[in-house]
C-alpha cells in the first residue's frame, strides 16, 4: 500500500538557518509528490509539486525539494528560514483521481 | 488564491446531535474530497466525489455521509455525533484534468463532540 513517512514530528531551527524536512514514500509506480504547508487555523497551501523531469523543483516562499528515486525521498529545503515559516508541513503522494496520501506532518518552530 | 470555503470553522456540539459540515468551491472543480485530520496524525481521505451525484468512500472508514447535488457544494453529515468524531475535517477540490493537478484546501472545520 502507498504510504508517506515524515520521520521528524518537530523541528526547531534558528531564524536565518537552513532547513531540511525529510519525506520518504512507498509507491509502486512513478510518484506524483507534493509538499503542503498548514499555518495555524488555516487550510493546506501547496508549496511545490513533482511529476517528472528535473528532480529539483522550486516552489513558493523560497522552498525547493529534490526527488531521489533511489532513496524514495522527496526532502524539502530552504536555505534561510524566516519566522513566518513556522507551520506544519505535509508531504503527500498523489494517486489516481487526484487523491492524496499524506504523511503525519512535521511541525517547524523558528527561534529568533 | 483558492476559493473553497468551509463552515463552520469551529463547532462544539453534544453527543447524539446531527451535524452538517459545509464545503463550497467557486472554481468549477468536478473533484471534491473530505479529509479527516487528528492532531499529530496523517490526513486521511474519508469521502470523495468525481462530480454531481458521484460519491465514494475513502481509505478511512467514517460514519459520516456526503452528498453532491451541485458541483460547487459537498456537505458532510453526521447523523448522531459521538466524542470519537472529534477531529478536524478538511475539504478539498481539484480540476478534472489529469493526475498531476494539485488539490485546493479549505480552512477546515474543527469539530468537538462533548
Amino acid at each position: 500500500a502507498q504510504s508517506v513517512t515524515q520521520p521528524d514530528i518537530h523541528i526547531t531551527v534558528s531564524e536565518g538557518a537552513s532547513l531540511e524536512l525529510r519525506c520518504n514514500y512507498s509507491y509502486g509506480a512513478t510518484p506524483y509528490l507534493f509538499w503542503y504547508v498548514q499555518s495555524p487555523g488555516q487550510g493546506l497551501q501547496l508549496l511545490l509539486k513533482y511529476f517528472s523531469g528535473d528532480t529539483l523543483v522550486q516552489g513558493i516562499k523560497g522552498f525547493e525539494a529534490e526527488f531521489k528515486r533511489s532513496q524514495s525521498s522527496f526532502n524539502l529545503r530552504k536555505p534561510s528560514v524566516h519566522w513566518s515559516d513556522a507551520a506544519e508541513y505535509f508531504c503527500a503522494v498523489g494517486l489516481y483521481g487526484n487523491k492524496l496520501v499524506f504523511g503525519a506532518g512535521t511541525i517547524l518552530r523558528v527561534k529568533s | 488564491e483558492a476559493d473553497i470555503y468551509q463552515t463552520p470553522r469551529y463547532l462544539v456540539i453534544g453527543t447524539g446531535k446531527k451535524i452538517t459540515l459545509e464545503c463550497s468551491q467557486t472554481m468549477g472543480h468536478d473533484k471534491m474530497y473530505w479529509y479527516q485530520q487528528d492532531p499529530g496524525m496523517e490526513l486521511h481521505l474519508i469521502h470523495y466525489s468525481y462530480g454531481v451525484n458521484s460519491t465514494e468512500k475513502g481509505d478511512l472508514s467514517s460514519e459520516s455521509t456526503v452528498s453532491r447535488i451541485r458541483t460547487e457544494h459537498f456537505p458532510l453529515t453526521l447523523e448522531s455525533a459521538r466524542p470519537s468524531h472529534t477531529s478536524q475535517y478538511l475539504c478539498a477540490s481539484s480540476p478534472e484534468t489529469g493526475l498531476n493537478t494539485e488539490a485546493f484546501f479549505g480552512q477546515g472545520t474543527r469539530l468537538t463532540v462533548v
